[in-house]
Order: C-alpha cells, then sequence, then structure tokens
C-alpha cells in the first residue's frame, strides 16, 4: 500500500549526539515536510522540499539539517547544536502538480526522540 | 503573510452530542484550500475534511461538516453524534491553491483539544 513510513518510531539518544530520522514515501509525491510538535503544541515547520536535490528552511531550522538524493526520501538530522530535542517529529508529504493536487498533506506516524 | 487561529484550546461535550470547532484564518488570496485534521493520542495525523475555496457549498463526511464563510475568513468543524474515538486534537490548516502563492506550505492552527464525556 502506498503511504509514508517513518523509522524509527521511538529513539533515545544522549546529549551532543547527532540522530537521523527516516522519511520515506512511495506515492510519488513531490514535496516532503517535517515538523515538529511539542507536547499539547502545534506543529512547526523545521525543513521541506519540493524537488530532489533542493530544500528551504522552515520556521524552526536551527540546529537541524536534511537531505533530498532521491524522490522517495527526505531524512532529518537532529544535530548536537540543536538545544532541545526531545520531540515528536512527523514527515508529511503532498502532490505539488495542479490537476493531481488534492490539497491535503500526507502524515508519517511520526518519531518520538528523546534525548537523556 | 497568512495564519490560521483557533480560539479555543479545549472544548468538551457529552457523547452523542453535537460539538463546533472554530477557526479563522486570514489570507489576501481568493483561491485555496482549507482542511480538518484530526490527531488522536497514537499522534498519526488524519484528514477529517476538506474544503476547496471556490466551491461555495460545505462540504460533509458523514458526521463531520463545516461552516465555511469565505467572506468572514471563517471554517467551522461541527462534529454531530460525537463518539468517545472523537477524542483528539484538531487542527484547521490552510493551503493556497498555487506555488507561487505558496502553496508548498501548510499553516497549521495551534489546535483544538476535543474530549468526549460518557
Amino acid at each position: 500500500d502506498g503511504g509514508i513510513t517513518q523509522s524509527p518510531k521511538y529513539l533515545f539518544r544522549k546529549e551532543g549526539q547527532n540522530v537521523t530520522l527516516s522519511c520515506e514515501q512511495n506515492l510519488n509525491h513531490d514535496a516532503m515536510y517535517w515538523y515538529r510538535q511539542d507536547p499539547g503544541q502545534g506543529l512547526r515547520l523545521i525543513y521541506y522540499s519540493q524537488i530532489v536535490n533542493d530544500f528551504q528552511k522552515g520556521d524552526i531550522a536551527e540546529g537541524y539539517s536534511v537531505s533530498r538524493e532521491k524522490k522517495e526520501s527526505f531524512p532529518l538530522t537532529v544535530t548536537s547544536a540543536q538545544k532541545n530535542p526531545t520531540a515528536f517529529y512527523l514527515c508529511a508529504s503532498t502532490k505539488l502538480t495542479s490537476g493531481e493536487n488534492t490539497g491535503e498533506l500526507f502524515f508519517g506516524e511520526g518519531s518520538r526522540l528523546t534525548v537523556l | 503573510a497568512q495564519t490560521v487561529t483557533q480560539s479555543q484550546p479545549e472544548m468538551s461535550v457529552q457523547e452523542a452530542e453535537t460539538v463546533t470547532l472554530s477557526c479563522t484564518y486570514d489570507t489576501s488570496e481568493s483561491d485555496y484550500y482549507l482542511f480538518w485534521y484530526k490527531q488522536p493520542p497514537s499522534r498519526q495525523m488524519i484528514l477529517v475534511i476538506r474544503q476547496e475555496a471556490y466551491k461555495q457549498q460545505n462540504a460533509t463526511e458523514n458526521r463531520f461538516s463545516v461552516n465555511f464563510q469565505k467572506a468572514a475568513k471563517s471554517f467551522s468543524l461541527k462534529i454531530s453524534d460525537s463518539q468517545l474515538g472523537d477524542a483528539a486534537m484538531y487542527f484547521c490548516a490552510y493551503r493556497p491553491l498555487y506555488i507561487i502563492q505558496g502553496a508548498q506550505k501548510l499553516v497549521f492552527g495551534q489546535g483544538t483539544r476535543l474530549t468526549i464525556n460518557p
């Protein structure tokens, strides 16, 4: 079935370590996104990518990095520069081509990162 | 910049009753999408309902319906016959229709936590 797969679902890391969260989609979507969600809060955009080998910073990009080497994949690295990385991370994707675009974002199940 | 405001951080309703969640947005565009997403305790984001701004008819999906008032920039969600499984965080979201308008990004509200009382 088509969808978005995030892994791992739960991740524990020591302070100062870099961590990479995986996001893969087989929906042939053009754009991919990473959001951060803190407890009881809304979604904040970290990075997004509209096309392979290109990405843009969102509202809270500091301390994060991404790559888009393949259309299907958009991994997020949480670096040691991120001051408070413990959060829930959601990956999403969507079509941008008009005519095929129903507008909504499709989301993965999320990754919960806890830094000890 | 486009903004989405959900003025009710929390709402509660008795099972089987009807509840309405409010959402207002600010935009200068005339063509756009509006969405309501549900985030249950599993934290998976689930699309509840979609509205295209050019459609005057309010969208309906089973027990979920919207009241879309374009001139007032209001997009409320009505849940009829509330069920325990409706308990979740609900997010209103806006997206322009065209990339040149910023269609590559959804703008989310802060969310409304809905509790269903048995």
